[in-house]
């Protein structure tokens, strides 16, 4: 298995824009997080997801931010309007019952 | 949210074993303890985890304290590859991690 896919790798975009980070986790998984980190804040959960549907997104730091687990394949991390404060390394996991798996994450510049 | 505690860093020496504390006094009884740690520009990877009882695996060692408030992460024998944030985290009964601040580890050749 290739592990946890995140795409893109780097991100360069100019505020007001909109983001879309893209992750596959590992087939049979049934659990995905969407994790950010910052110097500033470390490592912080953002949104779970379980068999696909959203289970505490009390994480996502507001309105702009959402998430979608459309199948058991595909998650994404959407972004609109971006701002620079948003800048951080983006981490997707997947698991199944005890261990995380991370992809390699994604690195968002917003200028 | 169920916290940990951890010391921002500690150092060792190659070769000799690491004692990495942790402390989490607000524990609930079905939360389990978890050991991540990040090398450098990478993703955080699994290392140990247990829930009462100690711990071994191949690549360290969980000791559980008996009011289970505390936990130490053991290297049995440090490497310059064991350089890097060791987190200490609780695990609750949605499966939700909560990362800390970690300890950064350095080792001296």
């Amino acid at each position: 298995d290739a592990g946890v896919i995140q795409s893109p790798r780097h991100e360069v975009t100019e505020m007001g824009q909109e983001v879309t980070l893209r992750c596959k986790p590992i087939s049979g998984h049934n659990s995905l997080f969407w994790y950010r980190q910052t110097m500033m804040r470390g490592l912080e959960l953002l949104i779970y997801f379980n068999n696909n549907v959203p289970i505490d997104d009390s994480g996502m730091p507001e309105d702009r931010f959402s998430a979608k687990m459309p199948n058991a394949s595909f998650s994404t991390l959407k972004i609109q309007p971006s701002e620079p404060r948003d800048s951080a390394v983006y981490f997707c996991a997947s698991s199944l019952i005890n261990e995380q798996f991370f992809g390699p994450g994604t690195r968002l510049t917003v200028l | 949210d169920a916290k940990t505690t951890q010391p921002n860093s500690m150092e060792s020496n190659e070769e000799e074993p690491v004692h990495l504390p942790c402390n989490h006094s607000t524990i609930s009884g079905t939360d389990y303890i978890h050991w991540y740690r990040q090398l450098p520009s990478q993703g955080p990877e699994y290392v140990i985890h247990g829930l009462t009882s100690n711990v071994n695996n191949r690549m360290a060692s969980l000791a559980i304290a008996e009011d289970r408030k505390s936990s130490t992460l053991i290297l049995h024998r440090a490497t310059l590859r064991d350089a890097a944030v060791y987190y200490c985290i609780l695990r609750d009964l949605m499966h939700q991690f909560y990362f800390g601040t970690g300890t950064s580890l350095t080792v001296i050749p």
